[in-house]
């Protein structure tokens, strides 16, 4: 079966560090995803680990441990412009099979 | 212009009407995807295609019917459309790069009534 957890919402402070956890119950793995979305728009990309360990692209980083089947996303020196849904997917490719599946995704409201 | 294209992005329509939804690529992607995004689930694979003619069911396909005659085009058709079919419906297609990551369409948002 698939099963992909994260929070439903958080609240975090401009300026502050905020951390999403994500774990992960799937009968594939190839690598695990982030995604970011605003309201009314589409998930864009954000990091990509496949191997454990962090994974840093400016104010985001990325961690994977594959043992534990979890992942979190770490957002650091929060803009308001953070504010967005952020989507944990694994990815499950191999064979005739290739295919993304997303948790519910968790809300993120950044305040002054 | 290049990138991945949905038609319409926003359509009502009744209870038991046919309607397709549109997805265009210009990078000639092999991998496409349709999902759909609804409160409390996130987005749910409804189908995906591997090539021209391969389609497969993801996590929800009933209801559904896709078709893929050419790379560059993957249309969903709801043939019978139901009140809770009312969704926002993305197309991806799979970047060839190391990443494996998807591109996604602006979305359509459909209402059934």
């Amino acid at each position: 079966g698939q099963n992909i957890d994260q929070p439903t919402e958080m609240t975090a402070t401009e300026g502050a560090i905020v951390q999403i956890n994500c774990t992960y119950q799937t009968s594939g793995f190839n690598g695990l995803f982030w995604y970011q979305q605003h309201a009314g728009e589409a998930p864009t990309f954000l990091s990509y680990n496949v191997l454990d360990g962090l994974e840093e692209k400016g104010r985001f980083s990325s961690f994977l441990s594959r043992s534990k089947g979890y992942s979190y996303l770490l957002l650091k020196e929060l803009q308001m412009k953070d504010s967005a849904s952020y989507l944990c997917a694994v990815g499950n490719y191999g064979g005739a099979t290739n295919k993304l599946i997303f948790g519910t995704g968790t809300l993120l409201a950044v305040q002054p | 212009d290049a990138g991945i294209t949905q038609s319409p992005r926003y359509k009502i329509t009744e209870t038991g009407r046919q309607v397709t939804l549109m997805c265009h690529q210009t990078w000639s992607h092999s991998y496409m995807f349709w999902y759909r995004q609804d409160l409390g689930h996130g987005l749910r694979l409804i189908y995906y295609s591997a090539a021209a003619d391969i389609t497969d069911k993801g996590e929800v396909p009933d209801g559904y019917v896709v078709s893929r005659s050419k790379t560059e085009n993957f249309p969903l058709t709801l043939e019978s459309a139901t009140r809770s079919q009312t969704s926002v419906y993305f197309c991806a297609s799979l970047g060839g790069g190391p990443t494996g990551e998807l591109f996604f369409g602006e979305g359509s948002r459909l209402t059934v009534l």
